[in-house]
């Protein structure tokens, strides 16, 4: 157990739809990273956080979006919901906000777009 | 071109032998990361390394930064290492991970 919780653990929703997943990092953690794992593109990058601002961004569709709250736990908005967003969705954090800091993933969130 | 590279794409290795999984990027980095990812999703960080080489029990990794290669050797291997090992170096010009497509370790008894 790394210490990192996601919820749902699994999600099923229609196109056009609109998801909210949750992240909450180790007790300590001041940063968060989301990561999104598809079939044909792999492990992606998605975005960072660090006590509570974005630090780095990747290849963040712009049909989504994320925040960090002053509890640090982040939340990963996916809107306009496509087939292809159907993914693995990890999050991770570490203790400071630098990237080659050591990372604790959670269990991640199966998403299901039909 | 892909930015990273790795391989084997697939390993079949007997317990007990000794196996080595390499990396070999494009682009410039300032560390890079180790990943296992279990058969059931789970991912776990096994080493992040910038230079030289660190070693946790029978796992070793060694990274050259200059030469743009990284390995990761499993000493004794063992079916609890079946798994897919990923690597990903990080950029040199910010926090952003790029991802190999990953090797699939199995290990049989």
């Amino acid at each position: 157990d790394s210490g990192v919780t996601q919820t749902p653990k699994h999600l099923i929703t229609a196109t056009g739809q609109r998801v909210t997943l949750r992240c909450s990092p180790r007790s300590g953690d001041l940063s968060v990273y989301w990561y999104q794992q598809s079939l044909d593109q792999g492990l992606q990058f998605l975005i960072q956080y660090y006590n509570g601002e974005e630090r780095a961004k990747g290849n963040i569709l712009e049909r989504f979006s994320a925040q960090q709250f002053p509890d640090l736990h982040s939340e990963l908005n996916l809107s306009s919901l496509e087939l292809g967003d159907s993914a693995l969705y990890f999050c991770a954090s570490s203790r400071e906000g630098f990237s080659y800091n050591e990372q604790f993933f959670g269990p991640g969130t199966r998403l299901t777009v039909l | 071109k892909n930015e990273v590279e790795q391989s084997p794409q697939n390993l079949t290795a007997q317990e007990g032998e000794f196996i080595t999984i390499n990396c070999s990027y494009s682009v410039g980095i300032s560390a890079l990361h180790w990943l296992q990812q279990h058969p059931g999703g789970g991912i776990v960080s096994l080493f992040m390394l910038s230079s030289g080489k660190k070693k946790h029990g029978r796992l070793i990794a060694t990274i050259n930064i200059q030469e743009k290669h990284s390995s990761l050797h499993i000493t004794a291997s063992h079916p609890r290492d079946s798994a897919v090992y990923i690597c990903a170096p990080l950029l040199n010009t910010g926090n952003q991970f790029y991802f190999g497509t990953g090797t699939s370790l199995t290990v049989i008894p």
